[in-house]
C-alpha cells in the first residue's frame, strides 16, 4: 500500500524552529518528486515547497522562501521540511504529497506557532 | 505571481449536474488536477491530466479545459459529494492551488 506518514509537528514559539519528516512506503520513493502543502485552520490549501526526485531542483512559495528548507534522503525513503523563523501565520496542517501535482497525500501533521 | 481563481461556493440538487470552474494563466500551459476534501480529512485526487480518474473515483466525475479555464463536472451529484474542491496547476516556479469551492448538495 502506498503510504506517506508525516511527523514532527507541535507547538512552537514565534521565531522558533521545527523539522517535519515524511516517511514513504509502498512505492519507489527515489523515483518521485515530492511536495509539502499546508492548510491553515479554516483556510484552503497552500503549496509550500517542491523537490525533484534526485533533490537537484527545489522550489519554494514566496511566503516561506528564505525560512524553510526542503530536503530528502532517498536511502531512508524520507522527505523533510526544516522550518526556521516561524510566524503565527505558519500555523497549519502540513501535508507531504507525492508528485508535482499530488496524487498521494499523507494525513498531515499540525504545526502551531504561538506564545 | 500566478493564481488560480475558483468560486467560493456552489450548490446542486441531489442527482443533478454541477460544474466547478478554475481560472488562471497557468492553465493555458498545464492541465489542472482536482481534489476533493471532506472535513478533517486529507485531500483526495479526483481528476488529473486531460480527463483522467484515479482508481476508485466514480465516473460521474469528469474534467475539461478551454483556454485559461479548467472545469470539474459532477454528473448526477450524490450526497457524499458534498465537500470542498480545489484545483491545482503547475507553474513556472512550482505549484498553485485555487482558493477552493465548497459544494453543497441540496
Amino acid at each position: 500500500e502506498v503510504q506517506l506518514v508525516e511527523s514532527g509537528g507541535g507547538l512552537v514559539q514565534p521565531g522558533g524552529s521545527l523539522r517535519l519528516s515524511c516517511a514513504a512506503s509502498g512505492f519507489t520513493f527515489s523515483s518521485y518528486e515530492m511536495n509539502w502543502v499546508r492548510q491553515a485552520p479554516g483556510k484552503g490549501l497552500e503549496w509550500v515547497s517542491y523537490i525533484s526526485s534526485s533533490g537537484s531542483t527545489i522550489y519554494y512559495a514566496d511566503s516561506v522562501k528564505g525560512r524553510f528548507t526542503i530536503s530528502r534522503d532517498n536511502a531512508k525513503n524520507s522527505l523533510y521540511l526544516q522550518m526556521n523563523s516561524l510566524r503565527a501565520e505558519d500555523t497549519a496542517v502540513y501535508y507531504c504529497a507525492r508528485t508535482i501535482q499530488p496524487d498521494v497525500w499523507g494525513k498531515g501533521t499540525t504545526v502551531t506557532v504561538s506564545s | 505571481s500566478s493564481e488560480l481563481t475558483q468560486d467560493p461556493a456552489v450548490s446542486v440538487a441531489l442527482g443533478q449536474t454541477v460544474r466547478i470552474t478554475c481560472q488562471g494563466d497557468s492553465l493555458r500551459s498545464y492541465y489542472a488536477s482536482w481534489y476533493q476534501q471532506k472535513p478533517g480529512q486529507a485531500p483526495v485526487l479526483v481528476i488529473y491530466g486531460k480527463n483522467n480518474r484515479p482508481s476508485g473515483i466514480p465516473d460521474r466525475f469528469s474534467g475539461s479545459s478551454s483556454g485559461n479555464t479548467a472545469s470539474l463536472t459532477i454528473t448526477g451529484a450524490q450526497a457524499e459529494d458534498e465537500a470542498d474542491y480545489y484545483c491545482n496547476s503547475r507553474d513556472s516556479s512550482g505549484n498553485l492551488f485555487g482558493g477552493g469551492t465548497k459544494l453543497t448538495v441540496l
